[in-house]
């Protein structure tokens, strides 16, 4: 089945600097990745998605990647805020399957 | 839509104890996911159903959870006995269709002592 690794498992980046989050998948018939942040005891949310016929996707300071030959992709974050401060988790799911397997989750800490 | 529905909001319970959570998906929405939330695991997939039918519960722990899906617009997940490595935050989803966002209730916080 698939697998997901995601790393750093903590981050801390200054205010206004970058931040960016890998994940790894196992599963090469994987086509949809999406990126969810969870605020300290809230429910997990969408912030981004790209699949598998796409190599970069962007709204606004978040960007996400993908490289299907190495199958990794990555969450970037430019110009980072306080109200970054989250978990966030990677996913991968793939076709002919409606489930997400999830990585471990990334603590971002951003510092003013 | 108020979004997935999920009560209770928490629950405290004696070991031994059955404890039973129930969630309300979106409606409209034909997937249907329970997650358990801890800090050592991270957020595993336990069940999914689709189209009421479950589809993949090689997740679920021990024959002490047990899951289901009367209808399309409720489902509970049931553990009994409980057990205190039980405690969590469990997760309810659900989605429109393949490769679609995953929309989360507020969860359930479970604490089993």
């Amino acid at each position: 089945g698939e697998n997901v690794e995601q790393h750093p498992s903590t981050l801390s980046v200054q205010e206004g600097d970058s931040a960016v989050i890998k994940c790894t998948y196992s599963d090469s018939a994987s086509n949809y990745f999406p990126w969810y942040k969870q605020e300290l005891g809230k429910r997990p949310q969408l912030i981004i998605d790209i699949r598998s016929n796409v190599g970069e996707k962007k709204d606004q300071r978040i960007a996400v990647t993908l490289n299907k030959t190495a199958k990794h992709f990555s969450l970037h974050i430019t110009e980072t805020q306080p109200e970054d401060s989250a978990v966030y988790f990677c996913a991968a799911s793939g076709p002919g399957t409606y489930k997400y397997i999830f990585g471990t989750g990334t603590r971002l800490k951003v510092l003013a | 839509d108020a979004g997935v529905i999920q009560s209770p909001r928490h629950e405290v319970t004696e070991m031994g104890q059955e404890v039973t959570l129930r969630c309300k998906p979106i409606s409209g929405h034909n997937s249907l996911f329970w997650y358990r939330q801890t800090m050592m695991r991270g957020l595993e997939l336990l069940i999914y159903f689709n189209n009421n039918v479950p589809i993949d519960d090689s997740g679920m722990p021990e024959d002490r959870f047990s899951a289901k899906m009367p209808n399309a617009s409720f489902s509970t997940l049931k553990i009994q006995p409980s057990e205190p490595r039980d405690s969590a935050v469990y997760f309810c989803a659900s989605s429109l269709q393949e490769s679609t966002e995953a929309f989360f209730g507020q969860g359930t916080r479970l604490t089993v002592v």
